[in-house]
Parts: structure tokens; sequence; C-alpha cells
């Protein structure tokens, strides 16, 4: 069974904390990405990556960067949390090129900033 | 005007019943259609790709209509257990998840 997991479920940070949210997959998979959620606006991409050590920016990306040093590893970082950076954060992953339209996704880290 | 367009619901439903969910789109050059389910507080997951001559998988149904640029959700005789959110998803690329655009979902509650 496909597994991405992401480490923590749910955080609680201050304004000007460094964040970090950790994604792990074991499917041997190439491609990662951060979506963030929120009410209304759906689905958005921050950052995604195609390999180890490379990254594109997604739709969203300001005010975050990403870190991938271990393909099955995909980091999302928050230099400085801000409270507008509230939401629901969802790792995914797709079966080789992506092209299917499947993407897995793990469980979600809901950041809350206060 | 939204890239992916859904009616944000919710559709209340009694058990039993059909129902039908649309979705526009604004690119006209989108390659794949697809629709998600999202259960309360959970990871969205596929529910169905959308090809277009239609497509069934036991009560559901999708269909593409390219040249309104609209996809549908059809389930017939609702369950319960279909209470969600139905996510409609775009593949606006040639491949590749970074072309992936999701709707802000459609929520169904399947009703006793």
């Amino acid at each position: 069974d496909v597994k991405v997991t992401q480490s923590s479920r749910y955080l609680v940070k201050r304004t000007g904390e460094k964040v970090f949210l950790e994604c792990v997959q074991d499917m041997d998979h190439e491609n990662m990405f951060w979506y963030r959620q929120d009410p209304g606006l759906g689905l958005r991409l921050i950052y995604f990556s195609y390999d180890v050590k490379m990254k594109e920016k997604g739709d969203i990306p300001e005010g975050y960067s990403v870190s991938r040093e271990k393909k099955e590893r995909f980091s999302l970082i928050l230099e400085s949390a801000s409270t507008n950076q509230t939401s629901m954060y969802l790792c995914a992953s797709p079966p080789g090129t992506g092209a299917t339209g499947e993407l897995f996704f793990g469980e979600g880290s809901r950041l809350t900033v206060l | 005007r939204k890239e992916v367009e859904q009616d944000p619901g919710p559709f209340n439903v009694p058990e039993g019943a059909t129902v039908a969910f649309n979705c526009t789109y604004s690119n006209s050059a989108s390659q794949s259609f697809f629709w998600y389910r999202q259960d309360c507080r959970k990871e969205p997951k596929l529910l169905m790709s959308v090809y277009s001559s239609g497509n069934e998988d036991g009560r559901f149904t999708a269909q593409l209509n390219r040249a309104s640029q609209y996809i549908s959700l059809l389930i017939r005789d609702s369950k319960l257990s279909d209470s969600a959110t139905y996510l409609c998803v775009v593949n606006m690329g040639t491949g590749g998840g970074n072309k992936l655009t999701f709707g802000t979902g459609t929520q169904l509650k399947v009703e006793l």
C-alpha cells in the first residue's frame, strides 16, 4: 500500500518562528508536491520537486522554501511564520510523471500561527 | 474568473437519490480531468478520471463536455457513505502533477 507520511498532524507556532513540515514517501516516486488548502480557495500549489535537489515554484511560493536532499523526503520551510500562513498543508506524490492525475496525499498538517 | 469552478453546496439529498455536480474550467487547452473525493478532515483521494466519451464506475458516472468546458459527476442511489466533498481537478498541461488545478469542492450530505 502506497504511503505518504507527514510528520506533524497539528502544529501551533508563533509569528516569526521558523517552521519545518516534513513529508516522506515510500513509493520511490520522482515528483513531490506541497499544497495548502484553505476554505473557499481550494488546494493551491506552493512548491514541487521532480528530483533530488530540484525544486520549482508553484502558484504561491512567497514566504516558503523547500528542501529535497533525498528522494523520499520533501520538506516545506516557513522561514518566519505569519498568521496568514495558518492553513492545512498537504504533501502529495504522483506515480510516474503524474499524467494519470493520481496524486497520493499525506494526511495533512494543520498549522496555526498565533 | 477562477480556472476551475464548482458550486460549493452543500447538496443535502436523501439516501437513494440521484445527484449531479458540475464543474467548469477556463482553459480550453486542458488535457485531462478528474474527480477527487475528500472526507471531512482527511486528505483528497482520486475517485475517477473523466474520459471524453464519458465513463462509469458503479454508481458513479463522469462526463466531459469540451465544447462547453465542463465536466460532471453523477451519483446514483446515494449512500450515507457518499457524504464528502467532491473536488473537480483539471490537468492543464501535458503531464505532471504540477499542472493539476483543483476546484474548491462541492459538499454532499446524504441523509436518512
